[in-house]
Parts: C-alpha cells; structure tokens; sequence
C-alpha cells in the first residue's frame, strides 16, 4: 500500500520569501510518479509539478521546484518568491507508473503574508 | 482557465431528487475519474473509467451511477442520496490510466443534499 504524509497542516510564509512544504511517501513500489496540486479556496485541483522516481534530476516548473530524496522517501515542494496568489492548499500525492490510483496526503495550507 | 469543465457549478438537490454531473474534456485523454471531496479533506478516489469503460469502482453506493458516453464525456448520476453525501465532486481526465503523467482536474460541481 502507499503512503503520503504531510506533516504541517499549516504554514506561513511572507510575500516574496521562499518556502518548502514537506511530503514523505511510503511504498514498496520500484517504479511510481509523484505529484503536487494546488486547491484554492474557488475548488479546483491545479497540476504543479511531477516526479518520476527513475528521474534523476529534481522537477522544476517555473517558481516551483521538488526536492525528491529517493532515499529519505521525501519529495518536498519548494516555492520561490512567494505571491499573495499562492494562498491555498497544497497536495503531495503519488500513483503506481502501472496504475491509476491517486493517492493524497492530507495537505498543507499555504497562506502569503503581504 | 482548466481544460475539464463540469457543469453545474453548485447543486442543491433533496434526497429524493434524481440530478446529474458532467463532465467534459477534449484533451484527447483516455482515462476519466470522479473524485468525492469533503471539506478540509484530500479527494477520494470514486470511479476510474479506462477508454469509456469501468476500470475501477472503490465500492461506491450505488445511489452514484457513472455513465461514459464517448471519449469525451463522463456523467454522474445522483439518486435518493443523503445529507452526508453533500461535498465537492471533481472529475479529471489523464492520457491513460497507467499512472504516467498528471490528472487534470475540473473546477468541481458542489453538492449540498438537503
């Protein structure tokens, strides 16, 4: 079974500074994808960034990067030059490559203080 | 703007009312998922539809009806449901459903169940 633990229900973050949210994962899968999503409060899920776990190189996506220690089982969202736009949650999830299965963490509220 | 619409956006029905969701993408993707979502919770996997046929059905009542009528379109049928089925319904669609690349998500339909 997989495992996503995100343990800051939280966080605050002032405009224009960086920030890191953290997300471990569990799974005795070789081959998985993992993924962050951003949810404002309007609902809709926004792809952000994606890791595979063959990749060798972190995900970056514009003022967004993932941090993904293979070995620590970490693959923490790292945002930089925080925008008050960025206020929302945030979830880590991962899927088996050989599957549809989404599995999510429990999320991260992000708030951007001007 | 997202690339998965639904329609409506909100929808407040009893629970002896027959209503429906929908569903739209033209990405051309292949695999479709409905997802529930109570507030301040990560989404629930509900349905996973794999070139307009059920793949997955995580033991869903059967007061949710899917339906797939082409590559396009996913529907949610909704009868006698109950108060605590009231939540944020998101539909996403994927390339396939092998767990490669992301699930892009729609704005959501919010239910409220009086």
């Amino acid at each position: 079974a997989q495992k996503i633990t995100q343990t800051q229900p939280g966080m605050f973050v002032q405009e224009k500074e960086a920030v890191t949210l953290d997300c471990t994962y569990d799974t005795s899968d070789q081959s998985y994808g993992l993924f962050w999503y951003k949810q404002p409060s309007s609902g809709e899920m926004i792809f952000l960034i994606y890791q595979g776990s063959y990749d060798e190189q972190n995900a970056t996506e514009g003022r967004y990067s993932l941090n993904f220690q293979k070995a620590r089982k970490s693959a923490n969202l790292v945002i930089s030059a925080s925008q008050l736009g960025d206020s929302a949650m945030y979830f880590c999830a991962m899927s088996k490559t050989s599957g549809s299965r989404l599995t999510f963490g429990e999320g991260t509220q992000l708030t951007v203080n001007p | 703007d997202t690339e998965v619409t639904q329609t409506p956006k909100h929808l407040v029905m009893g629970m002896t009312n027959k209503k429906s969701l929908k569903c739209e993408q033209h990405m051309g993707h292949r695999a479709m998922y409905w997802y529930k979502q109570k507030a301040k919770k990560p989404p629930e996997l509900m349905f996973v539809y794999s070139y307009e046929k059920l793949s997955i059905n995580e033991s869903v009542p059967s007061r949710f009806s899917p339906e797939c009528p082409n590559s396009s379109l996913l529907n949610l049928h909704l009868h006698a449901l109950q108060p605590e089925d009231s939540a944020l319904y998101l539909c996403a669609s994927s390339h396939n459903d092998r767990g490669r690349g992301p699930l892009h998500f729609g704005n959501g339909t919010r239910l409220t169940v009086t």
